[in-house]
C-alpha cells in the first residue's frame, strides 16, 4: 500500500540555521510529491510539488525539495529559516495509483519550531 | 481568485445531532476533496468528486457519512449521528480535473468539529 513517513515529528531549529525535513515514500509507480505547510488554525498551503524531471524542485518561501528515486524519499530544505516558518509541514503522495483517484496520502507531518 | 472556502469555521454539536459542512471550490475546479485531520489519524481522505462521475467514498469511515455535490460546485459533508470521535477538522479542496493524478489540490481554512 501507499504510504508516506515523515520520521520526524517535532524539530526545533535556530533562526537563520539552515533546516531539512525528511519524507519517505512507498509507492508502486513514478509518484507525483508534494510539501504543503498549515500554520495554526490555517488551512494547508502548497510549498512545492513534484511531478517530473529535474529532481531538485524549487518552491516559495524559499524551500526547495530534491527527489531521490532510490532512497525514496523528498527531503524538504531551506538555507535560512525565519520565525515565520514556524508551522507544521506535510508530504504527501498522489498518483493515478496513489490513493483512489487522485487523492494525496499524507505524512503525520513535521512540526517546525524557530528559536529566536 | 478567491480560494475554497467552508463553512461554517466552527461548529459545536452534541452527540446524536446531524451536522452539514459546506465547501465552495475554487471557481472552475472540477475535481472535490475531503479530508479529515484529527490528532491521533493524522490526515484522511473521504470522498472525491470528479465531474460528472459517480465520487469516490472508498474513505468514508461509517454509513453516518455522506457527501453530495450540487451542480459540479458547492458540496456539502453531512454527518448523522454524531460521535466523539468524529471530532476533528474537516478540510475540502479542490482542484482541475485530471485522471493522471498530477493535480495541485488547494485546501481551505477547514470547519472545526467538535462534539460534546
Amino acid at each position: 500500500a501507499q504510504s508516506v513517513t515523515q520520521p520526524d515529528i517535532h524539530i526545533t531549529v535556530s533562526e537563520g540555521a539552515s533546516l531539512e525535513l525528511r519524507c519517505n515514500y512507498s509507492y508502486g509507480a513514478t509518484p507525483y510529491l508534494f510539501w504543503y505547510v498549515q500554520s495554526p488554525g490555517q488551512g494547508l498551503q502548497l510549498l512545492l510539488k513534484y511531478f517530473s524531471g529535474d529532481t531538485l524542485v524549487q518552491g516559495i518561501k524559499g524551500f526547495e525539495a530534491e527527489f531521490k528515486r532510490s532512497q525514496s524519499s523528498f527531503n524538504l530544505r531551506k538555507p535560512s529559516v525565519h520565525w515565520s516558518d514556524a508551522a507544521e509541514y506535510f508530504c504527501a503522495v498522489g498518483g493515478r495509483y496513489g490513493g483512489s483517484q487522485g487523492n494525496l496520502i499524507f505524512g503525520k507531518g513535521t512540526k517546525l519550531s524557530v528559536k529566536p | 481568485g478567491a480560494g475554497v472556502s467552508q463553512s461554517p469555521s466552527n461548529k459545536v454539536t452534541e452527540k446524536g445531532k446531524d451536522v452539514e459542512l459546506r465547501c465552495d471550490p475554487i471557481s472552475g475546479h472540477t475535481a472535490l476533496y475531503w479530508y479529515r485531520q484529527s490528532l491521533g489519524q493524522g490526515l484522511e481522505f473521504l470522498i472525491y468528486f470528479q465531474g460528472n462521475s459517480a465520487p469516490d467514498k472508498s474513505g468514508l469511515p461509517s454509513d453516518r457519512f455522506s457527501a453530495e455535490r450540487t451542480g459540479g460546485s458547492v458540496s456539502t459533508l453531512t454527518i448523522q449521528r454524531t460521535q466523539q470521535e468524529d471530532s476533528a477538522v474537516y478540510l475540502c479542496a479542490s482542484s482541475f480535473s485530471t485522471t493522471s493524478g498530477r493535480n495541485e489540490q488547494y485546501f481551505g481554512p477547514g470547519t472545526r468539529l467538535t462534539v460534546t
